[in-house]
């Protein structure tokens, strides 16, 4: 099946610093993926929708200069965290879309820790 | 409320019990998935209907469009089953953006 990949899968970093995560469709073209933040016992909350060569769709309440994404080519969307602080501190998960629009298929997701 | 709800929040059964998770949703869509999130973060989409039932092995999942329902089902379960199982429904307007489920932590005891 469909393949996607998150890097790094684990970031521990201080606060002021930018963490940036990778999310690569490794054996298809995604023009769409999506970036997920979960909480604790906490469902999935939708950040921004990436489309390959053009801005992001940012979710109402995400801040898009705090969350840069960049969706530079049909495999890799990446999401910076800029000046991080300690509520920065998540799961972040990104998700690329198939062949098939109504398929999604999940990285294993990137655990930030913000010191 | 929430657009998308699932019951139970939490679930402890016995090894080999037959085990329902149920997902209502308010919202239209085009589809729906199941998702399994293990301890370690990572996510599996189990499932993606639009209509009828889905089996794969020991998981059968169910969808009632009319009556905005959709059902997981587990035979025979194991303590490997235990996980987070997310119903998540895509939008269905034009964003294909998914609504999550708040989640159902099943776990399977031996």
């Amino acid at each position: 099946g469909a393949v996607v990949s998150q890097h790094p899968s684990r970031v521990i970093c201080k606060s002021g610093t930018s963490v940036k995560i990778e999310c690569r469709s490794l054996d298809f073209q995604a023009t769409t993926m999506f970036w997920y933040r979960q909480f604790p016992k906490k469902s999935l909350m939708l950040m921004a929708t990436s489309n390959e060569g053009s801005k992001a769709t940012y979710e109402q309440g995400v801040e898009k200069d705090k969350f840069l994404i960049n969706h530079a080519s049909l495999t890799l969307s990446t999401l910076t965290v800029t000046s991080a602080h300690p509520e920065d501190s998540s799961f972040y998960i990104c998700s690329a879309e198939g062949p098939s629009t109504d398929t999604q298929y999940f990285g294993p997701g990137t655990r930030l820790t913000v010191l | 409320k929430n657009e998308v709800e699932q019951s139970p929040q939490n679930l402890t059964a016995q090894e080999g019990e037959f085990i329902t998770i149920n997902c209502s949703y308010s919202v239209g869509i085009s589809a729906l998935h199941w998702l399994q999130q293990h301890p370690g973060g990572g996510i599996v989409s189990l499932f993606m209907l639009s209509s009828g039932k889905k089996k794969h092995g020991r998981l059968i999942a169910t969808i009632n469009i009319q009556e905005k329902h959709s059902s997981l089902h587990i035979t025979a379960s194991h303590p490997r089953d235990s996980a987070v199982y997310i119903c998540a429904v895509i939008d269905g307007g034009a964003t294909n953006k998914l609504i999550f489920g708040t989640g159902t932590l099943l776990a399977v005891q031996p």
